[in-house]
């Protein structure tokens, strides 16, 4: 089955700063790769996701990449703001329709 | 409303007694997905429904779990002679179809057994 990989566990970052996420898969066969936001008592909700068509998406401060050679996927966040201090959760989904969900990372941001 | 609703928000019960979760997904999506998340932890795949079939139970942790879907909509997640490790939030997700369809998530049901 498929098998997803996050780093980091925690990621602390000034307010403007940059903030990377990066997960690995093993299926060839995922071809969906969304990410979540969940905030304190909260669901996650989903905020960017990428097919294995293409290779970056752009969605205002926030972009994700995908390398289907490497199997790896990543989650940019630029100019950080205390407001998106949160976990995030990335997931790959394929030949299977249960995605597989990473481990999650909390995103601090500090003022 | 139109996203998912679980009920009750909080449940507090005691070790031996049976629970039962509710899960209202989004009008008209077909796929439903239940999860279990322990503190400070990740996702935990219970159980996937198409329609009213779950052709995944894979990830319930015992026979003390069921889950059921009627008419392709409601969904109840049942956790019989409850233990202290079923203590987590239960989280359920619907998508319009399943597999690589995003999926919603509601606020999920905080499960406190004592």
């Amino acid at each position: 089955g498929e098998n997803v990989e996050q780093h980091p566990s925690t990621l602390s970052v000034q307010e403007g700063d940059s903030a990377v996420i990066k997960c690995t898969y093993s299926d060839s066969a995922s071809n969906y790769f969304p990410w979540y936001k969940q905030e304190l008592g909260k669901g996650p909700q989903l905020i960017i996701d990428i097919r294995s068509n293409v290779g970056e998406k752009k969605d205002q401060r926030i972009a994700v990449t995908l390398n289907k050679t490497a199997k790896h996927f990543s989650l940019h966040i630029t100019e950080t703001q205390p407001e998106d201090s949160a976990v995030y959760f990335c997931a790959a989904t394929g030949g299977s329709y249960i995605p597989t969900f990473g481990r999650g990372t909390s995103l601090i941001v500090h003022p | 409303g139109a996203g998912v609703s679980q009920s009750p928000s909080n449940k507090v019960t005691e070790k031996g007694k049976d629970v039962e979760l509710r899960c209202d997904p989004i009008s008209g999506h077909t796929a439903l997905y239940w999860y279990r998340q322990s503190l400070g932890q990740g996702l935990e795949f219970l159980i996937y429904f198409q329609g009213n079939s779950a052709p995944d139970k894979s990830g319930l942790p015992s026979d003390r779990f069921s889950a059921e879907r009627t008419g392709g909509s409601v969904s109840t997640l049942t956790i019989q002679r409850t233990q202290q490790e079923d203590s987590a939030v239960y989280l359920c997700a619907s998508s319009s179809s399943g597999g690589s369809q995003p999926q919603h998530f509601g606020d999920g049901t905080r499960l406190s057994i004592l």
